[in-house]
């Protein structure tokens, strides 16, 4: 009974591709998040979503597009892939202040 | 801006012995803190956290963190390591907006263990 999940678990791809990850959390929650993780193992937070309204937008190139159709559901989309987004992306949500992180989605671009 | 320095890259224990991996945090408020563990290849595993209250709190797996103000502190302990301990640890700070918590994430600790 998984509360954050995430698909795909990997992605490999060529750059230039676009692509997508999907989030889904059944916890109830009314935010979510994307989280970067780099080579280094450097988290960093990207966007975040409150009721599917985005409220948190960090420095981030355009590429990346975050969606929630609904609360419970942010997507990912990243266009034209470079060598420089492979990582690992992280989905979590939260209520208050604690977040629940997903199992992460390893991306790596050839 | 809130920051998180986790000055230990790399640590290696024995089996057995206690741990303490440092972390010092800087935010203008009364913070929020977290500690994460992420064995290879998983994701996120929230271990303890802080809000507020007594200063020593307790965790999953035999872990406790204490809270230092005068310090900025929130250094995580546990009195005998296990093989299984060996992962990457991370310290976060969070700052809550009403409806958002936005965490800064330290750098990570890797704890080795040897048997």
């Amino acid at each position: 009974d998984t509360a954050v999940s995430q698909t795909p678990k990997y992605l490999v791809t060529q750059m230039g591709n676009d692509k997508s990850i999907k989030c889904e959390q059944n916890l109830g929650h009314d935010t979510m998040y994307w989280y970067k993780q780099d080579s280094k193992k450097f988290l960093k937070i990207m966007f975040s979503y409150n009721n599917k309204e985005l409220i948190i937008n960090e420095t981030v190139p355009n590429r990346f597009s975050p969606k929630s159709p609904d609360k419970a559901h942010l997507n990912l989309h990243i266009n034209s892939l470079e060598l420089g987004d492979s990582a690992v992306y992280f989905c979590a949500s939260s209520q208050v202040r604690e977040q629940f992180f997903g199992p992460g989605t390893r991306l790596t671009v050839l | 801006a809130q920051s998180v320095t986790q000055p230990d890259i790399h640590i290696t224990v024995s089996e057995g012995a206690s741990l303490e991996l440092r972390c010092n945090y800087s935010y203008g408020a009364t913070p929020y803190l977290f500690w994460y563990v992420q064995s290879p290849g998983q994701g996120l595993q929230l271990l303890l956290k802080y809000f507020s209250g007594d200063t020593l709190v307790q965790g999953i797996k035999g872990f406790e963190a204490e809270f230092k103000r005068s310090q900025s502190s929130f250094n995580l302990r546990k009195p005998s390591v296990h093989w299984s301990d060996a992962a990457e640890y991370f310290c976060a700070v969070g700052a809550y907006t009403g409806t958002a918590s936005k965490l800064t994430f330290g750098t990570g600790t890797r704890l080795q263990v040897t048997l």
